[in-house]
């Protein structure tokens, strides 16, 4: 059983629609990290928390709001997207927020944007 | 400029082949650490290696081993004897001196049976 699960594996949804990805850690970890996988790009950090508090928010637009109501429990709330929002979106955790810290991921929710 | 250079976007091999993946990093920092990372079809990124700057003792586990140079500011990755199981994208990845992990853009290999 993986460390860091997340639901739904995959999401389809119209520019009109919200919709929220939700990443859970069993790890015991302090920080979480919202990263973002477009094809033949390199991941993109969106957003880290640490001890449920947002450290940061990589110029990421609005439409996005990331939630962390627990050291455990990391949300992305997705409202009005754009066809170009369409990608793999990883959550990861790590002790801490320290440069040698590993990240362990979940396997992402591929989300399709019509 | 990229912080994480992987110049090769794909690779093919045949079974048993050894293959080399490249990375080539940037930093300004005395301390950083480099990181390679695996993700098969599932998606989920796996966690291979960690290398400090200060460490560039070659490292070996089992048919995976890693080349750090510093002097090149490359922190290559070789798979002797490869085999199907091997097929994912690789990631070689850098942490400098604040908590930001920034990923090169990856290389898909396939091994061929």
């Amino acid at each position: 059983e993986t460390g860091v699960t997340q639901t739904p594996r995959h999401l389809v949804m119209g520019m009109t629609n919200k919709k929220s990805l939700k990443c859970e850690q069993h790890l015991g970890h302090n920080a979480m990290y919202w990263y973002k996988q477009s094809a033949k790009k390199p991941l993109e950090l969106m957003f880290v928390y640490s001890l449920e508090e947002r450290v940061e928010n990589n110029s990421v637009p609005s439409r996005f709001s990331p939630e962390c109501p627990n050291s455990s429990h990391l949300f992305l709330h997705l409202h009005t997207l754009q066809p170009e929002d369409s990608a793999l979106y990883l959550c990861a955790s790590s002790q801490d927020l320290a440069e040698n810290e590993k990240l362990f991921f979940g396997s992402g929710t591929q989300l399709s944007v019509l | 400029a990229q912080k994480v250079t992987q110049a090769q976007t794909e690779i093919s091999v045949v079974e048993k082949e050894d293959v080399t993946l490249d990375c080539v990093y940037e930093t300004r920092d005395t301390t950083y650490y480099l990181f390679w990372y695996k993700q098969p079809p599932s998606g989920e990124l796996v966690f291979l290696i960690r290398r400090n700057s200060f460490d560039e003792q070659n490292e070996i586990s089992g048919r995976y081993s890693w080349n750090f140079q510093k002097s090149t500011s490359s922190f290559n990755f070789t798979i002797t004897a490869s085999q199907v199981v091997d097929s994912a994208v690789y990631f070689c990845a850098l942490r400098e001196s604040n908590y930001k992990l920034t990923f090169g853009k990856g290389t898909l290999l396939t091994v061929n049976p």
